[in-house]
């Protein structure tokens, strides 16, 4: 099956800093990579998703980018807001449209 | 749109009994469910993919007679713990694809918490 690296576990940026978190894949059929915020005892919400025919994706404050030969992608939060701390995991599809997500990361943003 | 819904959002039971959870899709259609756990500050772990009609496939180590999972309609999707023990205690959440779409795309409900006294 499709084993997901996350790091770091847990990274502590200042308000208005950069925060990027990184993931590395190992099946090299995953085609799909979405990234998931959790508060604390609340659902995963999904914040941006990449397709592996595409390098990069942008939505406001949040990006994505994929290297499929490397087999990585990486969140990027810019302009980082005391509500963006939460857990965040990423994830790649795999067989039979499932997802093995990563261990997750903790993004604290001191105000 | 896309919401999913689960019930109960809590319950506590005592060990050796049974406890049904729900999964709904309120505004969609879903072909596929699946089931995960979350234990205390950790990841989600796949238990089953349930797909409409047919038999849910389980995930290694997971047992299907202790988990029975029940797919009847497009927008609902049942987990039964049976013969519940302290250890199932754990945050149970479901998560559901859009019919008709080559999307993987996964929408999750809020989550049950499971206590097991």
């Amino acid at each position: 099956g499709e084993n997901v690296e996350q790091h770091p576990s847990t990274l502590s940026v200042q308000e208005g800093d950069s925060a990027v978190i990184k993931c590395t894949y190992s099946d090299s059929a995953s085609n799909y990579f979405p990234w998931y915020k959790q508060e604390l005892g609340k659902r995963p919400q999904l914040i941006i998703d990449i397709r592996s025919n595409v390098g990069e994706k942008k939505d406001q404050r949040i990006a994505v980018t994929l290297n499929k030969t490397a087999k990585h992608f990486s969140l990027h939060i810019t302009e980082t807001q005391p509500e963006d701390s939460a857990v965040y995991f990423c994830a790649a599809s795999y067989g039979n449209n499932r997802l093995a997500f990563g261990k997750g990361n903790q993004v604290v943003v001191i105000p | 749109g896309a919401v999913v819904s689960q019930h109960p959002s809590w319950v506590i039971c005592k060990s050796g009994t049974s406890v049904k959870i729900e999964c709904r899709s309120l505004d969609f259609q879903a072909t596929t469910m699946f089931w995960y756990r979350q234990f205390p500050k950790q990841s989600l772990m796949l238990m089953a993919t349930s797909n409409e009609g047919s038999k849910a496939t389980y995930e290694q180590g997971v047992e299907k007679d202790k988990f029975l999972i029940n797919h009847a309609s497009l927008t609902l999707s049942t987990l039964t713990v049976t013969s519940a023990h302290p250890e199932d205690s754990s945050f149970y959440i479901c998560s559901a694809s859009l019919h008709g779409t080559v999307s993987y795309e996964q929408y999750f409900g809020p989550g049950t918490r499971l206590t097991v006294t």
